[in-house]
């Protein structure tokens, strides 16, 4: 059974860079038609699609992050990561992974503060 | 990008009832639509997909319908479990949305 795990600093400063991972357990990630992505949930908000990268390397990114927004693949380790720099206040939240629609990992939140 | 709208925000039921929560895409996304429970906490669990196809596991009290622009998710019969957050989300574009969800709680 395939499950997906976060990891990565809870807390990053402003303007740096936060760096996430999500490793895949119980399968192949470079195995199948799927999409591996980024959602994230400012604390008492709602879910907000930050991206993701298709079995073929294709990726896409929310227009409103894009300018910021890294996700890439390892088919090496099994993962794959999230890269968003310059971040501000507003990008404190929990993170998700998951592959396509129905499998996602527990969350990790993320806190930007000095 | 195609945004999603749901309503109610909020609904407020007693165990038992039969509730329905609706969702309208901004343009049409055919069937490609899905519905989340959310409970505080914990990662959102897919109940539904492609409309009205239940994801295995996910009691048959649950059921989706529509396409085009105009979603339902339907509870037939509300149980403890069931009072959570529910969202909306399509994936007909390579643009990802999730509606504002809708919060479902204990009248």
């Amino acid at each position: 059974q395939v499950q997906l795990q976060e990891s990565g600093p809870g807390l990053v400063k402003p303007s740096q860079t936060l760096s996430l991972t999500c490793t895949v357990s119980g399968g192949s990630i470079s195995s199948g038609d799927y999409y591996w992505s980024w959602i994230r949930q400012p604390p008492g908000k709602g879910l907000e699609w930050i991206g993701y990268i298709y079995y073929s390397g294709s990726t896409y990114y929310n227009p409103s992050l894009k300018s910021r927004v890294t996700i890439s693949v390892d088919t090496s380790k099994n993962q794959f990561s999230l890269k968003l720099s310059s971040v501000t206040a507003a990008d404190t939240a929990v993170y998700y992974c998951a592959r396509d629609n129905g499998i996602w990992g527990q969350g990790t939140l993320v806190t930007v503060s000095s | 990008d195609i945004q999603m709208t749901q309503s109610p925000s909020t609904l407020s039921a007693s165990v038992g009832d039969r509730v329905t929560i609706t969702c309208r895409a901004s343009q049409s996304i055919s069937s490609w639509l899905a519905w989340y429970q959310q409970k505080p906490g914990k990662a959102p669990k897919l109940l539904i997909y492609k409309a009205s196809s239940l994801e295995s596991g996910v009691p048959s009290r649950f059921s989706g319908s529509g396409s085009g622009t105009e979603f339902t998710l339907t509870i037939s019969s509300l149980q403890p479990d069931d009072f959570a957050t529910y969202y909306c989300q399509q994936y007909n574009s390579y643009l990802i949305t999730f509606g504002q969800g809708t919060r479902l709680e204990i009248k």
